[in-house]
This record gives C-alpha cells, sequence and structure tokens, in this order.
C-alpha cells in the first residue's frame, strides 16, 4: 500500500524550463516536506508546508489539504536543480515518503 | 553553526553482529530523528526522539533501537544485522518540539554494509 504516490518518477528538462512535481497523498497529515537529494546522499530539506503556498528563490511549493495533493515548481531552471527530489507528508506519528522524482536539467 | 554530525560515516560488518551509529544535532535542537535509505524501499523512519524520550516510531523490527541523552546527542542499534541491513542511515535535527515537527537538518549519513 502506497501511502505516497510522486509522478513523474524521472524528468529530463532542458534549462530554463518550468518544471512541476507532483505529490499525492491518502493519510491524514500534520505538514508536509519536500527533500531534495544530489548523487552522493546529501538531503536538504526544500519546505515544509502545513497549508497554502511558499516561495524561496526559484522554488514555489504549494499544499491542498482537502485534495490531499501537493506540487514542488521550480522556475527557470538550471543545472545545478539536477536531483532527486522527494515528498514527505507527516502525519500523525509516522513520517512517510514518496519514491522520489529524479530530475535532470540539461543546459 | 555547526550541521548535523554522523559517524562512522561508511562501516562494513558481518551478518549477525551488530552496530551503534552515532549523531550529534545542530547545537539546541532536542529532536533528532533516524532514517533508513536503500534503493529498494527508498527512506523509510525509523523512530525520533525528543528529550530523551523515543516520541514515534517507524515499522521495523526490535532489532533496531534507539536512544537519546541529555546533550541532544542520539545513538541507534541494529543487532543481529541481517544482510537486507546494508543501507545508508539519515539521522535528522529540529527546533520544533510540536507534534508537526519541524525544519529537518540533515547529516551525511552513515553507509553500513553487511556482508
Amino acid at each position: 500500500k502506497n501511502e505516497v504516490e510522486q509522478s513523474p518518477q524521472n524528468l529530463t528538462a532542458q534549462e530554463g524550463e518550468f518544471i512541476t512535481i507532483n505529490c499525492s497523498y491518502s493519510v491524514g497529515i500534520s505538514a508536509l516536506h519536500w527533500l531534495q537529494q544530489h548523487p552522493g546522499g546529501g538531503i536538504v530539506s526544500l519546505f515544509m508546508l502545513s497549508s497554502g503556498k511558499k516561495k524561496h528563490g526559484r522554488l514555489i511549493a504549494t499544499i491542498n489539504i482537502q485534495e490531499k495533493h501537493s506540487s514542488l515548481h521550480i522556475t527557470a531552471s538550471h543545472p545545478r536543480d539536477s536531483a532527486v527530489y522527494i515528498c514527505a507528508p507527516r502525519g500523525g506519528n509516522q513520517f512517510y515518503f514518496g519514491t522520489g522524482t529524479s530530475l535532470t536539467v540539461i543546459p | 553553526k555547526a550541521g548535523v554530525t554522523q559517524t562512522p560515516r561508511y562501516l562494513i560488518k558481518t551478518r549477525g553482529q551488530q552496530v551503534t551509529l552515532s549523531c550529534s544535532p545542530i547545537s539546541g535542537h532536542r529532536s533528532v530523528s533516524w532514517y533508513q535509505q536503500t534503493p529498494g524501499q527508498g527512506l523509510q523512519f525509523l523512530f525520533e526522539y525528543f528529550s530523551e524520550t523515543q516520541r514515534n516510531k517507524g515499522n521495523f523490527p526490535g532489532r533496531f533501537s534507539g536512544r537519546q541523552f541529555s546533550n541532544s546527542r542520539s545513538e541507534m542499534n541494529v543487532s543481529t544485522l541481517e544482510l537486507g541491513d546494508s543501507a545508508l542511515y539519515l539521522c535528522a535535527s529540529s527546533s520544533s518540539t510540536g507534534i508537526g515537527g519541524g525544519e529537518l537538518f540533515f547529516g551525511e549519513g552513515s553507509r553500513l554494509t553487511v556482508l
């Protein structure tokens, strides 16, 4: 049973393109995290959301609690954005994780 | 401000042995959580500690245990190692005390190989 569904699994974009990664979840949550993982393992937390929308530089994250859906947008994508992006809803006493979206941005 | 420090970074063990991994959180952070990452299962939540108390636990067998010390440093232990325990073990710290948690700051991880 997959509590979290992310799409797409893989994404290749040209530099400058607008990118959207989607996350749907089936559990009740108190917050949702978007994580970034570069090759080599290091994970960085990009956003923590419990409602609405947050923006940080070229990154925008939105969440619709009623529809149990969140999106991560990258505007003006750059090769340094190439990484795996992971959606992580937190519900009750558990963290759930999507399988990740592997993004490659080509110069 | 120093980040989250995990030691050791790499280790190799054989089946049946046990292993202890250490995590030093960012100064002032009292919440530490642990995760396992494998190519097959992805990221999975192990447990979370706050002020020396285990607050939450993921769906892992009792061979996986942890603790947190009064200085907020945390250790996790895996006993009777199995081949399937080979993974990257990550810890994260947070300054939040709330149920929803707060922003997570991850360490670089400890990569365990079980032979």
